[in-house]
């Protein structure tokens, strides 16, 4: 099956700097990325859908100068949390979607999450 | 705004018996549902999906119901084991974001032996 993975797994860095969290479809091209974050025992939220080379479309709410998102290619999205503070740690998820091969077409396959600490 | 929930936030369910986990919709135009299930410091991982269209699926041990004229959804859990203590979360398209998914609340599930 499609598999997606995150790097890193988990983070640990110091209010005020800036970090950087990839997502990769492994073995399939994604048009289609999206970012969610999930704070603890709460579910899922969107905070982007992001197309490969375009502009990445956020939610209400979300700060787009504050969570960077690039999707330079079709197996690649970045999200850069700028100037990190406490109160963004949490666990950020992405999904890739992966365009209908026999699959319906809403197909989606998550990452395995990050864990974002700010201190 | 509309939104997906659940009715109940925790069950605990004896080592094979069979589960039940519930969750309502209030968006009348959604036309697609899935279920996942996530681990703790894991990414949710894909159950089983329905169609608007169909009123049941069945997979391997897991059936998801769906009843429109309530905008209700459920997924039953066959012979529930230990290995299937999680949260469970039912998600709907979200159209607007162009197929991004708008999660219910979660319910964890705790199998008991």
């Amino acid at each position: 099956g499609a598999v997606v993975s995150q790097h890193p797994s988990r983070v640990i860095c110091k209010s005020g700097t800036s970090v950087k969290i990839e997502c990769r479809s492994l073995d399939f091209q994604a048009t289609t990325m999206f970012w969610y974050r999930q704070f603890p025992k709460q579910s899922l939220m969107l905070m982007a859908t992001s197309n490969e080379g375009s502009k990445a479309t956020y939610e209400q709410g979300v700060e787009k100068d504050k969570f960077l998102i690039n999707h330079a290619s079709l197996t690649l999205s970045t999200l850069t949390v700028t100037s990190a503070h406490p109160e963004d740690s949490s666990f950020y998820i992405c999904s890739a979607r992966d365009p209908p091969t026999g699959a319906i077409q809403e197909t989606q396959y998550f990452g395995p999450g990050t864990r974002l600490l700010v201190l | 705004g509309e939104s997906v929930g659940l009715h109940l936030p925790t069950l605990s369910v004896q080592e094979g018996d069979n589960s039940i986990i519930n969750c309502a919709y209030s968006n009348s135009a959604s036309d697609y549902f899935i279920w996942y299930k996530q681990e703790s410091g894991k990414g949710p991982q894909f159950i089983i999906d329905i169609r608007s269209n169909m009123d049941k699926r069945q997979g391997q041990r897991v059936t998801v119901l769906l009843n429109k004229t309530v905008k209700h959804l459920s997924l039953q859990i066959a012979a529930t084991q230990p290995g299937d203590s999680a949260v469970y979360f039912c998600a709907e398209i979200y159209s607007n974001s162009g197929y991004a998914l708008n999660f219910g609340k979660g319910t964890s599930l705790l199998v008991t032996p």
